[in-house]
C-alpha cells in the first residue's frame, strides 16, 4: 500500500481557502486518492475521491496532478467548523475503497 | 450516504470482563466490514477484515482469540473484546462497504474504557 505524507497541523482563518497537499511517491496504476474528515470521537467522513485531474463536490475539490505523486484537498471558505483532522488515502483497488489505509492526518484549526 | 450504526456508543468494564460492540448498516447490505482501533491522538488502525458468512482476517499483531468478530449477517457485525485489560481502552470504529460502488461508510464509534 502506498504511503502518504501531510503536514502534521495548519491554521486558517474562517473564510479563508485552506488546501492540504498529500504526498504518495508510491501511488500505483489502480490506486485511488480517497479524503476523509474526522471529529473528535467521531468516525471520519468522506470527503472526496479522485483518480486524477480534478473532482469537486459540494464541499471539496481534489486537484491530482498527471504524475498522481500528489494531491491537494481544496476547502473553500472554511469555518469554525471544518476544524478536524484531515485524512488522505491511497489504495483501493479496482472499487477505490477496498482496504483503507490510514496515514497520520492534519489536523487543521479554524479561528475566527 | 448510508448510515452506520455502532452499539452501544460508549463503555466502562471492569478488567477481565468481555465487552460486545455491534456494527450495524441500516440502510444497505455490507458484505465487508472492517474494524478499526483509534488511541488518543492516534490515526485509526485497521484490526480485522470481516466478510459476511466467513472468518475475519486479522492484521498482523491483532489477536484473534482477543478480539473476536462476527459477521453473520449483511447487516451486522459484532466485534467482541475477551478479557479485558486496561490496554484495550480505545475508540473502536467500524466501517461497512456497499457491495455496489464499494464506497465505506464508518460508523461513529465506540468509546471503551477498562477499569
Amino acid at each position: 500500500l502506498a504511503k502518504t505524507t501531510q503536514p502534521i497541523s495548519m491554521d486558517s482563518y474562517e473564510g479563508q481557502e485552506v488546501n492540504i497537499t498529500c504526498s504518495h511517491n508510491n501511488i500505483a496504476t489502480n490506486d485511488y486518492i480517497t479524503w476523509y474528515q474526522q471529529f473528535p470521537s467521531q468516525g471520519p467522513r468522506f470527503i472526496i475521491q479522485g483518480y486524477k485531474t480534478k473532482v469537486t463536490n459540494e464541499v471539496a475539490s481534489l486537484f491530482i496532478p498527471a504524475d498522481r505523486k500528489s494531491s491537494t484537498l481544496s476547502l473553500p471558505r472554511v469555518s469554525l467548523s471544518d476544524t478536524a483532522v484531515y485524512y488522505c488515502l491511497v489504495g483501493g483497488g479496482s472499487s477505490g475503497y477496498s482496504t483503507l489505509t490510514f496515514g497520520k492526518g492534519t489536523m487543521l484549526l479554524v479561528s475566527p | 450516504g448510508a448510515v452506520v450504526s455502532q452499539h452501544p456508543s460508549w463503555v466502562i468494564c471492569k478488567s477481565g470482563t468481555s465487552v460486545k460492540i455491534e456494527c450495524r448498516s441500516l440502510d444497505f447490505q455490507a458484505t465487508t466490514m472492517f474494524w478499526y482501533r483509534q488511541f488518543p491522538k492516534q490515526s485509526l488502525m485497521l484490526m480485522a477484515t470481516s466478510n459476511e458468512g466467513s472468518k475475519a482476517t486479522y492484521e498482523q499483531g491483532v489477536e484473534k482469540d482477543k478480539f473476536l468478530i462476527n459477521h453473520a449477517s449483511l447487516t451486522l457485525s459484532t466485534l467482541t473484546v475477551t478479557s479485558a485489560h486496561p490496554e484495550d481502552s480505545s475508540f473502536y470504529i467500524c466501517s461497512a462497504q456497499t457491495s455496489g460502488t464499494g464506497e465505506q461508510f464508518f460508523g461513529p464509534g465506540t468509546r471503551l474504557t477498562v477499569l
